[in-house]
């Protein structure tokens, strides 16, 4: 069995501060891990993905995450916040059968 | 490339009629995904054709089913049609090319936007 839960419902960052969006996965066992964002009425575009090579993922628009196996966690991360992120943002779990379970979602508001 | 592409875009049904969505991956993909969003059950999997055979399946009642042609189209089907039904219907199709179908990405399309009256 898999789950995801995602911290936090709802980040709320200014303009040009960090971003941390956190996420617990929960699996039997090595998962690959994914984060997507989505943009209202718009459909999932991923942003970053890990498959068990480098724990350190780089995705676009500057963000990344880091896996860290010890505390089961993938926390998605950006140095400086920009008003075009402001979206919901999903940590998706992939089993060896390819089953994807989310996560409930974070929507990050970014203020000016 | 072109993406994932979904039709139609928006649905207006009525309690009681029966609907079907399609979806057309990217070519190439042989895997095509089907999920469910709404603001109070969130992200919900439905189910997974990967060459033509259903490979997994959600939670949802026997009113929801799907296929896949041999070109990797899909569609699906909601019968019966209820209002918890109106949702947002999400494709994702993956090139599931590796022997470990968990690294491959999943791309979306935009969704059906299905609303039952």
């Amino acid at each position: 069995a898999q789950s995801v839960t995602q911290l936090d419902s709802h980040v709320s960052v200014s303009e040009g501060t960090p971003v941390l969006l956190r996420c617990n996965y929960s699996s039997s066992y090595s998962p690959s891990l994914f984060w997507y964002v989505q943009h209202p009425n718009k459909g999932l575009q991923l942003l970053l993905k890990y498959t068990s090579a480098a724990t350190l993922v780089k995705g676009i628009n500057g963000f990344e995450a880091e896996f860290k196996k010890s505390e089961t966690s993938f926390h998605l991360t950006k140095p400086s916040a920009h008003m075009s992120d402001a979206a919901e943002y999903f940590c998706v779990v992939r089993g060896n059968a390819g089953k994807s379970t989310f996560g409930d979602g974070t929507t990050l508001t970014v203020k000016p | 490339k072109a993406g994932v592409t979904q039709t139609p875009r928006y649905l207006i049904k009525t309690r009681g009629q029966q609907v079907t969505l399609s979806c057309s991956p990217i070519s190439g993909h042989r895997s095509v995904s089907w999920y469910q969003q709404t603001p109070g059950q969130g992200l919900q999997f439905l189910f997974e054709y990967f060459s033509e055979t259903q490979r997994n399946k959600g939670n949802f009642p026997g009113r929801f089913s799907g296929r896949q042609f041999s070109n990797s189209r899909s569609e699906m089907n909601v019968s019966t049609l209820e209002l918890g039904d109106s949702a947002l219907y999400l494709c994702a199709s993956s090139l599931d090319v590796t022997s470990v179908s968990s690294y491959n990405e999943q791309f979306f399309g935009p969704g059906t936007r299905l609303t039952v009256l």
